[in-house]
């Protein structure tokens, strides 16, 4: 059974960091792509991040500059550094399996990371 | 970007109707790249469509895609109580990907 497990998240301040993962069971979590899927309250999805299975990455123009994805395929396990943080990066943090190395529609979803940044 | 505009932004039917949602796209969608999500309150999304058409694994045959270009439809040919939720739509052919506001189907 193919399983996402995101950890991570948390409260924190503006201009601080965080470091999200999402550890990977039951597919080869090296031919695939991931990405990272948010939700603000009430807002609609918005992809920050994709990997695909070549390691070619995309990032919203939103966070660019300040967030980086990762993966290390020794450990099936996806991340994301989060940097200079603000208030409207608050919302949940999906981990999301793309249904190929680079097509990214996401089959599987993570339950999700809270994030919320505030003084 | 591709903009994803989804109407109705709520549509309310009763157990047993058909439900019709719309997606459009601000340009046309690369190869038919548009998929449709399930999303139900304190849950991840689920995939239903991809490629326009194609049920993902696991999903009952009530549901199907259609459209091309910029206009894109999910039918719910029959409503099950379990099909009350937020429907979304991505479109994935041109970077960067995006996703529709939703809609929300609600029972009268």
């Amino acid at each position: 059974e193919v399983q996402l497990l995101e950890s991570g998240g948390g409260l924190v301040q503006p201009g601080g960091s965080l470091r999200l993962s999402c550890a990977a069971s039951g597919f080869t979590f090296s031919n695939y792509g991931m990405s990272w899927v948010r939700q603000a309250p009430g807002k609609r999805l918005e992809r920050v991040s994709t990997i695909h299975a070549s390691d070619k990455i995309f990032y919203a123009d939103s966070v660019k500059g300040r967030f980086t994805v990762s993966r290390d395929n020794s450990k099936n396990t996806l991340y994301l550094q989060m940097n200079s943080l603000r208030a409207e990066d608050t919302a949940v943090y999906y981990c999301a399996k793309c249904i190929a190395s680079s097509l990214c529609p996401y089959d599987k979803w993570g339950q999700g990371a809270l994030v919320t940044v505030s003084s | 970007e591709i903009v994803l505009t989804q109407s109705p932004g709520t549509l309310s039917l009763s157990p047993g109707e058909r439900a019709t949602l719309s997606c459009r796209a601000s340009q046309s969608v690369i190869s038919s790249y548009l998929a449709w999500y399930q999303q139900k309150p304190g849950q991840a999304p689920r995939l239903l469509i991809y490629d326009t058409s194609n049920r993902a694994t696991g999903i009952p045959d009530r549901f199907s895609g259609s459209g091309s270009g910029t206009d894109f439809t999910l039918t719910i040919s029959r409503l099950e109580p379990e099909d009350f939720a937020v429907y979304s739509c991505q479109q994935y052919g041109s970077a960067p990907i995006t996703f529709g506001q939703g809609t929300r189907l609600e029972i009268k």
